[in-house]
């Protein structure tokens, strides 16, 4: 079964320092991972789009990793400030173009 | 703001009234899709629509029915829904690319 597992939960950090999201997956094949960003009370905002192919893309301070063999994703964030206290969501484009989501990370940064 | 727009932003609803969500895309693209986000759960995909016509439906109850007059609106309409459909309701759109823009939201309260 095509599964997206997001790791952890849920996690605060302080202003300023950086922070790593994992994202685990079954879904083979796909053509593209992405990460999207989920204000409270919003819709998701893309951040960045990976095809199966690459490694990295980065979006600012925000910086996805792919590793194909481990099937693994990470969305590592520097400098966080208080705007990126959001939920942050893994999604795979699979067969028939469907997509498949991860449950999510909520991050709270605080003062 | 990613150019779609969905009304009510909240609605709070009894098991037997009729209600209807709407959402409308302002970026000319030909597909449009709605999806329920629970809590601490994925994003579940509920009705695809292409070119108008419905491409997609996954399995959603009758008591959600969907409506797409053109390629630019989309209903979501709501009767006799239980407690367990309050929930999150996002609609998106796309054109050829991967990537989806999702509208903010309707929260949806079923008492």
């Amino acid at each position: 079964k095509n599964q997206v597992e997001q790791s952890p939960q849920s996690l605060i950090i302080l202003e300023g320092k950086n922070c790593t999201l994992q994202c685990n997956y079954t879904v083979s094949p796909f053509s593209n991972l992405r990460w999207y960003k989920q204000d409270t009370g919003r819709g998701p905002v893309s951040l960045t789009i990976m095809t199966f192919s690459e490694n990295t893309k980065s979006n600012g301070r925000y910086t996805a990793t792919l590793d194909a063999d481990t099937k693994q994703s990470s969305l590592h964030i520097t400098a966080s400030q208080l705007s990126d206290s959001a939920s942050y969501i893994c999604v795979l484009e699979g067969d028939g173009n469907k997509l498949v989501f991860g449950a999510g990370t909520i991050l709270r940064v605080k003062s | 703001e990613t150019g779609v727009t969905q009304t009510p932003r909240h609605l709070v609803m009894g098991m037997t009234n009729k209600k209807s969500l709407k959402c409308e895309q302002h970026l000319g693209h030909n597909a449009m899709y709605w999806y329920k986000q629970s809590a601490k759960k994925p994003l579940e995909l509920m009705f695809v629509y292409n070119f108008k016509e419905q491409t997609e439906n996954n399995s959603v109850p009758s008591r959600f029915s969907p409506e797409c007059p053109n390629s630019s609106h989309l209903f979501l309409h709501l009767h006799t829904l239980q407690p367990e459909d309050s929930a999150l309701y996002l609609c998106a759109s796309s054109q050829e690319s991967p990537e989806q823009f999702f509208g903010p939201g309707t929260r949806l309260t079923v008492l």
